[in-house]
C-alpha cells in the first residue's frame, strides 16, 4: 500500500517564476492539506481541499494556490516566488469520513529553492 | 485559535538515559494533541496521539505521553533513548470540532551522545 507521495524532491527556481507541485494522497483518503516549512521551524498549514474544492485555508497570500483532482491527488501552486518561499512543502492526506479526519499521513516532501 | 509551544530548542542526552520534551499548548476549545517525529531529510511520521480518555499515551519506538489539561501540557517521554531517536520532535495539535489544519510547535532537536 503506496503511502503519500510527492513529486518532484527537489526543484530550484528563480525569484518571479511559477512553481507546480504534485501530490498522490495514501490510497482510500479523500482529503489532502498542504503545508510549508521552512529551515529550523514546524510545518505551517497552506490550504486543505476536500471533493476538488480548497475548504480552509491558512495565513498565505494568494500567490498561493491549488487544485484537487477527481482522482483526489492535488497540485500546490505559487506564483511570483519570493526567495522566502523556499522551503520544504509537505502533503498530508486522511480521510474525512467516521471521524478519522484528525489522521493525517504525511509524505516525504518538496524541497524548493528560490534564488 | 490554538497555538503550541515547545520550550526547548534543543535536547542533548546521553544513550541508554531518558528524555522529557515539553510541549505547553493554548487553545480556547478542545483539541486533539499529537506528536510527530522528523528524521533528517524525511516527511513526518506520528508518534502518538491523545484523542481521548486515558491521559497516558503510548507511541511507537517506546515514546509515550502525557496530557495534562490543567497544566495545557502534553510532554514526550521515552525511559532510555537510543542513537537511531536522533530527530526532530513536533508537537502539534488540531481542533477537535473540524480536526482540519494541524498547528505545530517550533520543534525540538534530540540529539544523542554515545
Amino acid at each position: 500500500d503506496a503511502g503519500v507521495t510527492q513529486s518532484p524532491t527537489h526543484l530550484i527556481k528563480t525569484r518571479g517564476q511559477q512553481v507546480t507541485l504534485r501530490c498522490s494522497p495514501k490510497s482510500g483518503h479523500d482529503t489532502v492539506s498542504w503545508y510549508q516549512q521552512a529551515l529550523g521551524q514546524g510545518p505551517q498549514f497552506i490550504f486543505q481541499y476536500y471533493e476538488e474544492e480548497e475548504r480552509q485555508r491558512g495565513n498565505f497570500p494568494d500567490r498561493f494556490s491549488g487544485h484537487q483532482f477527481p482522482n483526489y491527488s492535488s497540485e500546490l501552486n505559487v506564483n511570483a516566488l519570493l526567495l522566502g518561499d523556499s522551503a520544504l512543502y509537505l502533503c498530508a492526506s486522511s480521510f474525512r469520513g467516521t471521524g478519522l479526519s484528525h489522521e493525517q499521513y504525511f509524505g516525504p516532501g518538496t524541497r524548493l529553492t528560490v534564488t | 485559535a490554538q497555538s503550541v509551544t515547545q520550550l526547548d530548542s534543543q535536547v542533548p542526552v546521553f544513550e541508554e538515559a531518558p528524555v522529557e520534551l515539553r510541549c505547553n499548548y493554548s487553545s480556547s476549545v478542545s483539541v486533539y494533541l499529537f506528536w510527530y517525529v522528523q528524521y533528517p531529510n524525511q516527511g513526518l511520521q506520528l508518534l502518538l496521539k491523545y484523542l481521548s480518555g486515558s491521559t497516558l499515551v503510548k507511541g511507537i519506538n517506546g515514546f509515550e505521553a502525557e496530557f495534562n489539561k490543567s497544566q495545557t501540557s502534553f510532554h514526550l517521554r521515552k525511559p532510555s533513548v537510543h542513537i537511531s531517536d536522533t530527530a526532530e520532535y513536533f508537537c502539534a495539535v488540531s481542533d477537535r470540532s473540524s480536526a482540519s489544519k494541524i498547528i505545530f510547535g517550533s520543534g525540538t532537536r534530540l540529539s544523542i551522545r554515545p
